[in-house]
């Protein structure tokens, strides 16, 4: 197994450009989530999804879309970059909570900065 | 909303000594999950240790124990015998169940240094 994989390790972009963050996984989860983590302030969520199909708001979506149309992938799409959107990027999934197994598994990280 | 204090940004152990990095939460549900991730300067977010909410007996793995305090909503990290690999930050996360509640909230880190 890959386990979660993330691409690009590296981005830099300019300010109003567009991107889009990949994120596979290949363990079969149900649950996929991207976070931000910046210094100082821990991990934060983005966006979730509880399955193919259904994907909800976390505690900073704005400037941010993302899609889930099958069970592995999960990509996050920055739709106009702004320099507070320099940060490291972590991907990461679960099986949902009623399989009893609550680990999440994280990716390597993107690190994006916006000049 | 539930919310997850480490009060300590940084602490420094001695190799080879103890040290404790403390946790506590906030919530009003009665079942639940708590970890403690390592992030070392590779950036790989790594499980050190889980523990359910129901479960009575602190979770422990090897060098990694957890002092569980649910009334009080405590959850600290003792690691002994630290060694020079421990260094990296540490986060304390919260998870509840189902929908939104199954989204791990963090706090904000701990960065531990060991001392030769």
């Amino acid at each position: 197994n890959a386990g979660v994989t993330q691409t690009p390790k590296f981005q830099v972009l300019k300010t109003g450009q567009s991107m889009t963050l990949q994120c596979a996984q290949d363990m079969n989860h149900e649950y996929m989530s991207w976070y931000r983590q910046d210094p100082g302030m821990g991990l934060r969520l983005i966006h979730y999804s509880v399955g193919a199909g259904i994907t909800d708001q976390g505690e900073v979506p704005n400037g941010y879309n993302v899609s889930r149309s099958t069970t592995e992938d999960f990509p996050l799409r920055l739709l106009s970059a702004a320099p507070s959107q320099t940060s490291v990027y972590f991907c990461a999934s679960s099986y949902g909570l009623t399989s009893g197994a609550y680990e999440q598994y994280f990716g390597p990280g993107t690190r994006l900065t916006v000049t | 909303a539930q919310t997850v204090t480490q009060s300590q940004p940084e602490m420094s152990v001695q190799e080879a000594e103890t040290v404790t990095l403390s946790c506590t939460y906030d919530t009003s549900e009665s079942d639940y999950y708590l970890f403690w991730y390592k992030q070392p300067p590779s950036r790989q977010m790594i499980l050190v240790i889980r523990q359910e909410a129901y479960k009575q007996q602190n979770a422990t793995e090897n060098r990694f124990s957890v002092n569980f305090q649910k009334a009080a909503k405590s959850f600290s990290l003792k690691i002994s015998d630290s060694q020079l690999g421990d260094a990296a930050m540490y986060f304390c996360a919260y998870r509840g169940y189902g929908g939104s509640q199954g989204n791990l909230i963090f706090g904000k880190g701990t960065k531990l240094s060991v001392k030769p």
